[in-house]
């Protein structure tokens, strides 16, 4: 039972355009969603956060989105460089449920020069 | 270098034999989780420790496997009677606090079983 989905296993853009990574999830307790980005032979590295009280939070050329009724959270990177070209996760966390990070499957971003 | 530590970062063992991964919480964090990715796969949650204490291991398979966190040195996570399908990359990541979501990663553990 896979609680949190990332649909999409890759995506390709091109260089200084927008992508977009989405996430879905089921459990309705997650209260807590991150992103993170993962280089071959190197653990996770965290990106962006949102809670669920808010629907949009911003980093520089960051912007996690998160649509509570669809189950839905976006990561969108604008510009996009070549050095964003890795994995990134999205993960959910619920409060009832300690600190245990879900993870989805990933998506695999290459961004073309 | 203040992030989170792993090691070794590549281990090899032979089936039945027992693996140790050791992790070290960055400075200030007292919560130190395992993760588990298989190939082509998300990281699935393991264990959840504070110093000396097991709060929650509900993804930690039942047999072969146990943790510590110790009130000196690091975390470890054992694996006895390794077999094949433990063959895995384990990732430590390590929180300030238990009200703080985020989780910061070492670079994790390869561990192959022939």
């Amino acid at each position: 039972d896979q609680q949190v989905k990332q649909n999409s296993p890759s995506l390709s853009v091109q260089e200084g355009r927008i992508s977009i990574l989405n996430c879905d999830y089921t459990n309705s307790m997650f209260d807590y969603f991150l992103w993170y980005k993962k280089y071959p032979a190197e653990g996770p590295t965290f990106l962006i956060s949102i809670s669920s009280i808010k629907d949009k939070n911003e980093d520089g050329r960051f912007t996690v989105f998160l649509n509570k009724s669809a189950k839905h959270l976006s990561l969108h990177i604008v510009p996009s460089q070549p050095g964003d070209s890795a994995v990134y996760f999205c993960a959910a966390s619920a409060n009832n449920a300690g600190n245990m990070l879900t993870f989805g499957g990933g998506t695999r971003l290459m961004v073309k020069p | 270098n203040a992030g989170v530590m792993q090691n070794p970062r590549h281990l090899v063992r032979r089936r039945g034999q027992e693996a140790r991964l050791r992790c070290s919480p960055m400075k200030g964090h007292s919560h130190v989780y395992w993760y588990r990715q298989l190939p082509e796969e998300g990281l699935k949650f393991m264990v959840y420790l504070q110093k000396e204490n097991i709060i929650d291991e509900s993804g930690m398979p039942k047999e072969r496997f146990s943790a510590e966190f110790p009130k000196e040195g690091p975390s470890i996570l054992r694996i006895q009677q390794v077999v094949r399908g433990d063959s895995a990359a384990y990732f430590c990541a390590s929180s300030r606090n238990s009200v703080s979501y985020e989780q910061y990663f070492g670079p994790g553990t390869r561990l192959t079983v022939t």
